[in-house]
């Protein structure tokens, strides 16, 4: 069964400083791989996503994820962290199979938290 | 608006009570699912529905829950004889399969929370 581990509950940084968010993956084979974000009391909105390809993906505001096969993670990344990107992120895991079930599998999130 | 459309957006209720959920896909979605999530942890798989057939359900839905999708469109949730291990706030998603290939990313709406007494 495909699972998601997001190792760092909170992260704090500084307005402006990069930022890097952890994910790692458990698939047996190249899963589809997603980012996402909440901000309090609404649902989630993606940010970006990898299926195939370049392994290096650009999502919305700013972010980008890279996919390392062989360490199994996507880790989220921006060079500069603006105060509304305090929010919750999710990282999720498909399974690329055909067939069968499809069910996004969400790690537990990671909190940032931007001071300025 | 064409995104998920989740209501009631809040629920208080009182434990013992029954409580339903409704949910609006986005209009050419096939699938939709359902999720939970409760405070300081990720969505967690509830049930998932393509088109009008219920494929899955987790362990996580005891018998008080059931959902339909009875047109293929929107879909309700429904939770009997309420818990105060309910609380949480209930997830719905919608997503595109295309041919024999699972694609893509979930479309969520704001979800629904719920209070139970």
């Amino acid at each position: 069964a495909q699972s998601v581990t997001q190792p760092d509950i909170h992260i704090t940084v500084s307005e402006g400083a990069s930022l890097e968010l952890r994910c790692n993956y458990s698939y047996g084979a190249t899963p589809y791989l997603f980012w996402y974000v909440q901000s309090p009391g609404q649902g989630l909105q993606l940010l970006l996503k990898y299926f195939s390809g370049d392994t290096l993906v650009q999502g919305i505001k700013g972010f980008e994820a890279e996919f390392k096969r062989s360490q199994s993670s996507f880790n989220l990344r921006k060079p500069s962290v603006h105060w509304s990107d305090a929010a919750e992120y999710f990282c999720a895991v498909g399974n690329s199979a055909s067939g069968g079930s499809y069910i996004p599998t969400f790690g537990r999130g990671t909190s940032l938290i931007v001071h300025p | 608006d064409t995104g998920v459309s989740q209501n009631p957006r809040h629920k208080i209720t009182k434990r013992g009570q029954n409580v339903t959920f409704r949910c609006d896909p986005i209009s050419e979605h096939n699938r939709l699912y359902w999720y939970r999530q409760t405070l300081g942890q990720g969505p967690e798989f509830l049930t998932y529905f393509q088109n009008e057939a219920q494929l899955e359900k987790s362990r996580l839905l005891s018998d008080r829950f059931s959902a339909e999708r009875p047109k293929g469109s929107f879909s309700t949730l429904e939770i009997q004889r309420t818990e105060q291990g309910d609380s949480a706030m209930y997830l719905c998603a919608s997503s595109l399969r295309q041919g024999a290939r699972n694609t893509g990313e979930l479309f969520f709406g704001e979800g629904s929370r719920l209070t139970v007494l």
